[in-house]
């Protein structure tokens, strides 16, 4: 089973430059998450989908967008890179919101 | 608003040794309660959850973890310690009435010393 599946793996961007974060899950669930994780601060939610066609801000939305294409696929989009954005992002997925997350491989984004 | 502090950055223990990782939460209702561990370079995996019943939960890899109501903890425990066990631990909650988001903790790195 491929469960969760973030693209890419590693990224390098220039302050300014704009990306897009994919992930993909094939477990059929409702609910998906974007995460950033910094060193000393856990995992902060940045924007999750509670089910096909919704969105709604997390901890810490601000400088990201996302897109819920389907059931499966939830995008994470930096429209204007900054170096504060340099973290490793995770992809999350669950049956519904209040069941345990299963996450991606992750992220690594530099920004300089 | 819900949260959850781990009050320890790192723990070090002797393999074999048992090991104890505290987690408390603030929340006006029993939420929903989580352990994952990470190891360097992976995403994070569940290691048991509490939704309600019995207050001692059993998970993956030997660990257990106690919900304790008037402490507002959710303590992750572990007999013995083996090298392999060194990891990323981290305790999340889930809010049971509205707006249903997991919050994580810090963490705590566990380091596992021969």
């Amino acid at each position: 089973n491929a469960g969760v599946t973030q693209t890419p793996k590693f990224q390098v961007l220039k302050t300014g430059q704009s990306m897009t974060l994919q992930c993909a899950q094939d477990m059929n669930h409702n609910s998906m998450y974007w995460y950033r994780q910094d060193p000393g601060m856990g995992l902060r939610l940045i924007y999750y989908s509670a089910s096909e066609g919704t969105t709604d801000k997390g901890e810490v939305p601000n400088g990201y967008n996302v897109s819920r294409l389907n059931k499966r696929e939830f995008s994470l989009r930096l429209e204007s890179a900054a170096p504060s954005q340099t973290s490793v992002y995770f992809c999350a997925s669950s049956t519904d919101q209040n069941t345990e997350a299963f996450f991606g491989q992750g992220t690594r984004l530099t920004v300089v | 608003a819900q949260s959850v502090t781990q009050p320890d950055i790192h723990i070090t223990v002797s393999e074999g040794a048992s090991l104890e990782l505290r987690c408390n939460y603030s929340y006006g209702a029993t939420p929903y309660l989580f352990w994952y561990v990470q190891s360097p370079g992976q995403g994070l995996q569940l290691l048991l959850k509490y939704f309600s019943g019995d207050t001692l939960v059993q998970g993956i890899k030997g660990f257990e973890a106690e919900f304790k109501r008037s402490q507002s903890s959710f303590n992750l425990r572990k007999p013995s310690v083996h090298w392999s066990d060194a990891a990323e631990y981290f305790c999340a909650v889930v809010g049971t009435t509205g707006g249903f988001k997991t919050i994580f903790g810090a963490g705590t790195r566990l380091f596992v010393k021969a």
